[in-house]
């Protein structure tokens, strides 16, 4: 299993729509996951951190499942804004801070 | 709100010739780390930097790679001899509470 995967879409929705991202994740001692946001060639921005068993932020909600190694980002009433790459990323145990990046989710939002 | 910044935002160098990206964390933050992104490409971890010296590196940071905090604010990223294939986007992070923020990066191409 590669250390981070991700589906690379792209996903193209209608504006309003409800879209899920999946990713899985290879080391099972990692605690803390993170979902970041790519505009194009710009820089990963944070979404949202999930710390335990999932976390919600207005339109956005992000899902743990340690025992699956898999983590989701939903995002509810999708806007032409949400269009994006969606980074899932993973910190290393090694403790130095080091993260490891999916190749991205991309989002397109219709109108 | 503070941010991470970054200059230049595009360096265009000979191969073989010696390159500085610059960085300015945000301040208080006690973490550094270098990433980059080859186009198309996922972000992959180079260095990360604590207390005035380096916590872990990755593969891609052989001894052509090193990295400063010379003063209070700054961060740089040296490439002593570069190759066309360093030509990638140079992202720098700061972090605090465990979470990463990136700065807007550096494009270099290496002709």
């Amino acid at each position: 299993r590669k250390e981070v995967e991700q589906d690379p879409g792209p996903f193209n929705v209608p504006e309003g729509a409800t879209v899920a991202f999946n990713c899985t994740y290879s080391n099972s001692a990692s605690q803390s996951f993170f979902w970041y946001r790519q505009d194009c060639r710009k820089e990963p921005k944070l979404l949202m951190s999930v710390y335990s068993s999932g976390n919600e932020d207005g339109r956005f909600t992000a899902q743990l499942n340690r025992a699956s190694q898999y983590i989701s980002l939903l995002i509810r009433d999708s806007k032409l804004s949400d269009s994006a790459t969606y980074l899932c990323v993973v910190p290393t145990s090694s403790n130095t801070g080091k993260l490891i990046f999916g190749q991205g989710t991309t989002l397109q939002v219709k109108p | 709100e503070p941010e991470v910044t970054q200059t230049p935002s595009h360096q265009v160098t000979q191969m073989g010739q010696e390159v500085i990206l610059r960085c300015v964390p945000i301040s208080n933050h006690l973490y550094f780390y270098w990433y980059r992104q080859i186009l198309g490409q996922k972000v992959e971890f180079l260095v990360s930097f604590y207390n005035n010296e380096i916590s872990e590196k990755s593969e891609i940071f052989d001894d052509q790679f090193s990295v400063e905090r010379p003063d209070g604010s700054n961060f740089t990223l040296k490439i002593r001899s570069t190759k066309l294939e360093d030509s990638a986007m140079y992202f720098c992070a700061s972090e605090a509470r465990n979470e990463q923020f990136f700065g807007p990066g550096t494009r270099l191409t290496v002709l």
